[in-house]
């Protein structure tokens, strides 16, 4: 099993460019989720998908959409990208509880210039 | 509101013992997580506790939860070099399989 995977590992956009960040997941996971992580910050939930067919905003979904295609996948898009987006995005996916945790995949680092 | 809290350094030597604490203030928290990631790395969970109990132990690992003063510690016994990481504290409410995370503590572990 690949676990939860990430496309792609790094990027560099200009200023109002747009971009879509894949994320797939084989453990038939039915919850999956978007973070970004910055420095001093932690981890911040930007979206999150508790089943198929359904989306949800976290803590930070301004500027973002998601899109859970299937129940593998789920992308995040960003339709103008700005500086502040500058960041490591985190993908994850969990299981029914009662543990719910969470597998994380290996981030994509994304620079706005 | 949730929130998270932990001190963002610790610096040990290799052999002593690590303590990681950790504070939340939302007293409905189901289970609390510890999370390491390695440089370069995504998140990985090392050990969680439910919230009706007080202690889980797990190899060099000892988690103590109070629940009286919503405080979480990770202990790490023997610490070595390749246990340099930054350490996250997460919990999560009843019914919810979202996290809250903490800010993340940078442990260093020094020869």
């Amino acid at each position: 099993n690949a676990g939860v995977t990430q496309t792609p590992k790094f990027q560099v956009l200009k200023t109002g460019q747009s971009m879509t960040l894949q994320c797939a997941q084989d453990m038939n996971h039915n919850s999956m989720y978007w973070y970004r992580q910055d420095p001093g910050m932690g981890l911040r939930l930007i979206y999150y998908s508790a089943s198929e067919g359904t989306t949800d905003k976290g803590e930070v979904p301004n500027g973002y959409n998601v899109s859970r295609l299937n129940k593998r996948e789920f992308s995040l898009r960003l339709e103008s990208a700005a500086p502040s987006q500058t960041s490591v995005y985190f993908c994850a996916s969990s299981g029914e509880g009662p543990d719910y945790e969470q597998y994380f995949g290996p981030g994509t680092r994304l620079t706005v210039t | 509101g949730e929130d998270v809290e932990q001190s963002l350094f610790l610096s040990v030597r290799e052999g002593d013992s690590s303590v990681i604490n950790c504070t939340y203030t939302d007293s409905s928290s189901t289970y609390l997580y510890w999370y390491k990631q390695e440089p370069g790395a995504g998140l990985q969970l090392l050990t969680y506790i439910f919230s009706n109990m007080d202690m889980k132990q797990d190899q060099r690992l000892t988690v103590l939860l109070n629940k009286k003063d919503k405080h979480l510690s990770l202990r790490i016994a023997d610490t070595q070099t390749g246990d340099s990481a930054i350490y996250f504290c997460a919990e999560s409410l009843s019914g919810y399989s979202t996290l809250t995370f903490g800010k993340g503590t940078m442990l260093l572990v020094s020869p």
